[in-house]
């Protein structure tokens, strides 16, 4: 079946310091990946997404490439900021199988100044 | 910005009564989803709704659950005789049309079984 599997939080970085999220699946097809993000209160906001191989998404300064290689769809960020506490989640949507997501469990991102 | 809204925030029920969430999806959106998430594990998928029937639904959703859209802005899942394994976060999502793969979110409604 198809799984996402996500790096245990919290992660507690400070402000300015630059963050990785590691993120992987396991995929019966070709999936398209996503990451969403939930801040304290709110419901899940879409962050950015990538649908074939070596694509790279991109949004608010956060990035993730799609590695098929690796299976992989690390959410990375150069200088992350206070205000982007959140939790982070990594999904998949296998092309053709439905519009489910798939989510992985949710990684819990606190930054402190 | 448009966005999809759900009452209550929080629901606290006696095991065994019946509870309805309520969901009002974007409304444009013609394609809408149930998800949940019980705490410290992954957001799971319960069941897709596409002009007025249901078109995929998991494992989970089994017949203490039904969803209906009973009237043109609501969208509601019902969860009947609740057991305390129920208490989740229940997340409503809708999507403009099934080829879209970008699903919006609500805030959820966190549903405690006591």
């Amino acid at each position: 079946g198809n799984s996402v599997t996500q790096m245990e939080g919290p992660v507690t970085l400070s402000e300015e310091a630059f963050l990785t999220i590691n993120c992987t699946y396991t995929a019966t097809g070709y999936p398209s990946l996503f990451w969403y993000v939930q801040y304290p209160g709110e419901g899940l906001q879409l962050l950015l997404k990538a649908t074939k191989a070596d694509d790279k998404g991109s949004n608010k300064g956060f990035e993730a490439t799609y590695r098929k290689e690796t299976t992989s769809f690390h959410l990375e960020k150069g200088s992350v900021q206070v205000s982007d506490s959140a939790v982070y989640f990594c999904a998949l949507i296998l092309t053709g199988g439905g519009n489910k997501l798939t989510f992985g469990t949710g990684t819990q991102l606190k930054v402190e100044l | 910005e448009p966005e999809v809204t759900q009452t209550p925030s929080h629901q606290v029920t006696q095991m065994g009564q019946e509870v309805i969430l309520r969901c009002v999806p974007i409304s444009n959106h013609l394609y809408f989803y149930w998800y949940r998430q019980i705490l410290g594990q992954k957001v799971e998928f319960l069941v897709s709704f596409y002009n007025n029937e249901i078109s995929e639904k998991s494992e989970i959703f089994d017949d203490q659950f039904s969803v209906e859209r009973p009237d043109g802005s609501n969208f509601t899942l019902k969860i009947r005789s609740t057991k305390l394994e129920d208490s989740a976060m229940y997340f409503c999502a809708s999507s403009e049309n099934p080829a879209s793969t970008e699903a919006f979110f609500g805030q959820g409604t966190r549903l405690t079984v006591v």
